[in-house]
Order: C-alpha cells, then sequence, then structure tokens
C-alpha cells in the first residue's frame, strides 16, 4: 500500500542557517525513499535518496534521515540559500513502478 | 546531464477535445512515466511503462487516456474527450531500472489548460 505522510506545508529560514524539513509515512513496508526539490514552473528534481537499511545519507550540503521506528523522515539543508527556496516533497517507492508523493514543503528563505 | 524532454510546454484546449502530450526520456532509460500535478497539490502518479506495455496504472487512469511509445525514442499521453478536471501539469518521467534501482528523472512539464 501506500503511506499517508504528514508534514508541515510551509517553512521560512533566514539565509545562511540549517533547514530541516519533516515528513512522517505510515506504511512500514516502505523500503526506498526519496526527497525532490520543484522550484515554480519546473518539474521535481531529484536531491537525494534513502533505502531502509539505511538511517543517515549525506550528499552536498544535504543530509536525509531516516527513523523506522517512527516513521519519520527529515532534510537537512546545511546553510541555506536563496536558491534553495522551492517546493520539497518526500516520496516512497511503491513497487518497482511507481512512486508515491507527499504534499510537499514550501521553503521560503528569508534575505 | 541528460535531461527529459517534453512538448509541448503549455496547450489550451476545449472541453471534449483531445490532446497528445510528447516526452522523449533519456535514452538509455527503460521505465517511462506519466505523473500529474493539480495546481496547488501533490504529484500524483498516472502510469508506468515498461517493456512496451503498461505495468502499473493509477485510478486516474481511465479509458480517457492512453500511453505510447510510437518509436525509440517518443512516449506519448493521449487525453480523449478533455474535461475541465483534467487541467494540470502532466510530468513524464525515465528511469534505467526499477523505482529503488535507479533514480527517476522528471521532464518540466505540459502544461494543460482546458477551457
Amino acid at each position: 500500500g501506500e503511506s499517508a505522510w504528514l508534514h508541515l506545508p510551509t517553512l521560512s529560514v533566514q539565509e545562511g542557517d540549517n533547514s530541516i524539513i519533516n515528513c512522517a509515512y505510515s506504511n512500514s513496508a516502505s523500503d526506498y525513499f526519496i526527497w525532490y526539490k520543484q522550484e515554480s514552473g519546473k518539474g521535481p528534481q531529484f536531491i537525494i535518496d534513502i533505502r531502509s537499511n539505511m538511517d543517515k545519507r549525506q550528499g552536498q550540503r544535504v543530509t536525509v534521515l531516516l527513523n523506522k521506528t517512527v516513521k519519520h523522515l527529515s532534510l537537512q539543508i546545511a546553510a541555506t540559500q536563496p536558491g534553495d527556496s522551492a517546493v520539497y516533497f518526500c516520496a516512497e517507492r511503491t513497487n518497482d513502478y511507481k512512486l508515491s508523493f507527499g504534499a510537499g514543503t514550501t521553503v521560503t528563505v528569508r534575505a | 546531464e541528460p535531461e527529459v524532454t517534453q512538448t509541448p510546454s503549455h496547450q489550451v484546449t476545449q472541453m471534449g477535445q483531445e490532446v497528445i502530450l510528447r516526452c522523449v526520456p533519456i535514452s538509455n532509460h527503460l521505465y517511462f512515466y506519466w505523473y500529474r500535478q493539480i495546481l496547488g497539490q501533490k504529484v500524483e502518479f498516472l502510469v508506468s511503462f515498461y517493456n512496451n506495455e503498461i505495468s502499473e496504472k493509477s485510478e486516474i487512469f481511465d479509458d480517457q487516456f492512453s500511453v505510447e511509445r510510437p518509436d525509440g525514442s517518443n512516449f506519448t499521453l493521449k487525453i480523449r474527450s478533455t474535461k475541465l478536471e483534467d487541467s494540470a501539469m502532466y510530468f513524464c518521467a525515465s528511469a534505467r531500472t526499477g523505482v529503488g534501482g535507479n533514480t527517476i528523472y522528471f521532464g518540466e512539464g505540459s502544461w494543460l489548460t482546458v477551457v
């Protein structure tokens, strides 16, 4: 099945600060998660992914944390920049052929 | 970096008309997808296509919709007899392997407005 997602719809962050975007999922069988960034009028852009056998994965300026005990997924963005303003979606693998997206968190970076 | 390309970027059509949205997936990819996003809402799965056939489709993807890979490079979504509620951004996506094996790359989208 698919998760029902819980998340905050908006996040305002000061430029230079670290951002933390959270998602809570419900499907305990989910084994693969992805974070996507969507800028206005554009398609979702892959940021980082994580498999359920991991609890942390780092990329360039981003870190994804997975807590399977409480079914919680988060994306941390270090030193947030104006270009990070976008909608961020968490998504889970439903099967080989399908991703299921959460509703998205709009991140606004304040100068 | 290779990318998924979609045409048209924006199409306005009258209710009841047929539209075809076109996509050129990344060249060595084998899995193809259509998703849609109604303004201000989340991205919703429509259909996946692998090995020249539909591998999965959502409840949204009813008889009004069809997909085709007419040649080795294009992947199309046809919407027959469009309705007002079909107005949305339609995203094509592709991946080299199934979900979890490789990244799914999305195109920039085709914005469909039904009037």
